[in-house]
């Protein structure tokens, strides 16, 4: 399996912060890695796919980059809403397909 | 709008078969795409069960593949998970979703998602 590894595991920013986290694949993924959005009690929501690229109504402030092991998303200006677990997740040909482990949004 | 909603039992004894189906609506399934099933343990992270194409082709996750079955149902606009052998361990929250584009992921829209509880 493609191990995905995601950090930080929890996060406390301030509104208005920039905000980062990381996932990196155990091996090339070239750019199948996704970013979802899980309020608590809700399904998760896909914001970012094909590592960056928008999906349709989602909020420009959410943007991700890179492509092979790294790969970044970030909230350029949080946002009292964005608070949620964020996961990234890989669906290169080698099945299955992985999520990470989830990075938890708090504000401070 | 495309509208995915899960249905089935939600308690399963353990070494039975969990069954669910997840009704679309707003989409023709017969259409295209792939549909598929993902989990979630209770305040854990999420895991992929497996995707099938409109026409039948499926995809499992290798960790799942001797008990999974996912099968469509065009007349009706649905398709369905079962799971046998359950144990505690596969005590979730069950959701379906659609694959975007020509590919069983990225997943979207998700279904609600149901609980499904393991437990005699």
């Amino acid at each position: 399996d493609i191990q995905m590894t995601q950090s930080p595991s929890s996060l406390s920013a301030s509104v208005g912060d920039r905000v980062t986290i990381t996932c990196q694949a155990s091996q090339d993924i070239s750019n199948y890695l996704n970013w979802y959005q899980q309020k608590p009690g809700k399904a998760p929501k896909l914001l970012i796919y094909d590592a960056s690229n928008l999906e349709t109504g989602v909020p420009s402030r959410f943007s991700g980059s890179g492509s092979g092991t790294d790969f970044t998303f970030t909230i350029s200006s949080l946002q009292p809403e964005d608070i949620a677990t964020y996961y990234c997740q890989q669906y290169d040909n080698l099945l299955p397909y992985t999520f990470g482990q989830g990075t938890k949004l708090e504000i401070k | 709008q495309v509208q995915l909603q899960e249905s089935g039992p939600g308690l399963v004894k353990p070494s039975e078969t969990l069954s669910l189906t997840c009704a679309v609506s707003g989409y023709s399934i017969s259409s295209g795409y792939y549909w598929g099933w993902i989990r979630q343990p209770p305040g854990k992270g999420l895991e992929w069960i497996g995707s099938i194409y409109h026409s039948g082709s499926t995809y499992y996750n290798p960790s799942l593949k001797s008990r999974v079955t996912i099968s469509v149902d065009t007349s009706k606009n649905q398709f369905s998970l079962k799971l046998s052998s359950v144990t505690a361990a596969d005590t979730a929250v069950y959701y379906c979703a659609r694959g975007r584009g020509g590919s069983p992921a990225p997943f979207d829209p998700w279904g609600q998602g149901t609980l499904v509880t393991v437990s005699s």
